[in-house]
């Protein structure tokens, strides 16, 4: 079974467009993320949510909405993309918002604007 | 600013040789610490972490780290790699809830 699980996989789309991806985990965790990895490898914190509600929000552009129906799912809506968004795209989890947590990392999900 | 670095951007090893992978951060306080491997078109799995207690710690795949506390160093070594080690490797520090990550290093092991 995937613990975290994210789709798509891939994502090619042109500027302009909005579009979504859809994280799941079945880990039983109480805190999500997600993360933005660019294409020097470099991974950022974009968001955090705890039992639903928003903990962390980096300085991300309000095109970027997560939403967090229940403390399994994680989405993540972009308005309007701009070329500069293109990167893989992860999801994660953990226990709780404890330090000691470690995080459960998706697959990712490869996103190109054209 | 308070950051994680990893020096080392791309490390290239003979199968059989021994690696060290250099991590600073400049966090002050208590720190969590991590090192994540993302090996080739897959996500971030954890191979070891840092809390408390004994500076040397033992991950899975023969991966160790040492946290000098007086060097804020947290240091990736594995005594002999195998061509399955090549991948991007990852440090990391857990503070206000975040994971803070260093910028990567690639390691690239010759068979």
């Amino acid at each position: 079974d995937t613990a975290v699980s994210q789709t798509p996989k891939y994502l090619v789309t042109q500027m302009g467009n909005d579009k979504s991806i859809k994280c799941e985990q079945n880990l039983g965790h109480d805190t999500m993320y997600w993360y933005k990895q660019d294409s020097k490898k470099f991974l950022k914190i974009m968001f955090s949510y705890n039992n639903k509600e928003l903990i962390i929000n980096e300085t991300v552009p309000n095109r970027f909405s997560p939403k967090s129906p229940d403390k399994a799912h994680l989405n993540l809506h972009i308005n309007s993309l701009e070329l500069g968004d293109s990167a893989v795209y992860f999801c994660a989890s953990s226990q709780d918002t404890w330090v000691q947590s470690p995080l459960h990392f998706g697959n990712g999900t490869r996103l190109t604007v054209t | 600013a308070q950051s994680v670095s990893q020096h080392n951007h791309h490390v290239i090893l003979s199968e059989a040789a021994s690696l060290e992978l250099g991590c600073n951060y400049s966090y002050g306080g208590t720190v969590n610490l991590f090192w994540y491997v993302q090996y080739p078109g897959q996500h971030l799995q954890l191979l070891l972490k840092y809390f408390s207690g004994d500076p040397l710690v033992k991950g899975i795949k023969g991966f160790e780290a040492e946290f000098i506390k007086s060097k804020f160093s947290f240091n990736l070594r594995k005594p002999s790699v195998q061509w399955s080690d090549t991948a991007e490797y990852f440090c990391a520090v857990k503070k206000g809830g975040k994971l803070i990550f260093g910028q990567g290093t690639e390691l690239s092991v010759k068979p």
